[in-house]
């Protein structure tokens, strides 16, 4: 009963450096997003995805890109990372179009830039 | 556009006594409405949310929220915290209008504490 999965879960990172957080479910969910949260705020909208092969920028898109060639996986990239990017990510997906269908995340991912 | 306030950034409560996490929303649609939870260097999970089947929802762990559309709130309530209930509390707004993206747009969230 894995639901979603994200790795790694801790990760340094120089300033420049770029990496990939990865995220796949396991529940044939159609929508899946990424959110950042930073401390003392709620959580942002970094990019979604409403299916496979479509994405769409969220509230905070810059200095990150995303793919969705399969319904499970919805990696995030960050081709170069700043010290703003310092933050914990979380990866969630829900069925989406019906209405008061919640969504279910992973357990974050902890990324310092140094 | 939908959004959502919390109206407190922290709660305290001793343990036993009645707790209130307060949250206003806004949205242009019968907005979908619910509470998570994050524990420490934890990821969020689902307390409760709003169905439009009833105004008083019934979540995990004793948590109740009522929905008041003349007063755009969507408060959570418990009559009795737990230790374990400290935790960080998030009230979040779906989007189900036009776009129907289903993206949640968070509060900023409540941090309850509870003392023994």
């Amino acid at each position: 009963n894995a639901g979603v999965t994200q790795t790694p879960k801790f990760r340094i990172l120089k300033i420049g450096q770029s990496m990939t957080l990865q995220c796949t479910q396991d529940m044939n969910h159609n929508y899946m997003y990424w959110y950042r949260q930073d401390p003392g705020m709620g959580l942002k909208l970094i990019y979604y995805s409403v299916g496979a092969g479509i994405t769409d920028k969220g509230e905070v898109p810059n200095g990150y890109n995303v793919s969705r060639s399969t319904t499970e996986d919805f990696p995030l990239r960050l081709e170069l990372a700043a010290p703003s990017q310092t933050s914990v990510y979380f990866c969630a997906s829900s069925y989406g179009q019906a209405m008061n269908t919640e969504a279910f995340f992973g357990q974050g991912t902890r990324l310092t830039v140094v | 556009a939908q959004s959502v306030t919390q109206l407190d950034s922290h709660v305290s409560v001793s343990e036993g006594t009645p707790v209130l996490l307060r949250c206003n929303y806004s949205s242009s649609y019968s907005p979908s409405l619910f509470w998570y939870v994050q524990h420490p260097n934890k990821g969020l999970q689902l307390l409760l949310k709003y169905t439009s089947a009833a105004t008083l929802v019934k979540g995990i762990n004793g948590f109740e929220a009522e929905f008041k559309k003349s007063e755009t709130s969507f408060h959570l309530t418990k009559p009795s915290a737990h230790m374990s209930d400290a935790a960080e509390y998030f009230c979040v707004v779906s989007d189900h209008g036009s776009s129907n993206t289903g993206k949640l747009i968070f509060g900023q969230g409540t941090t309850l504490q509870v003392k023994p």
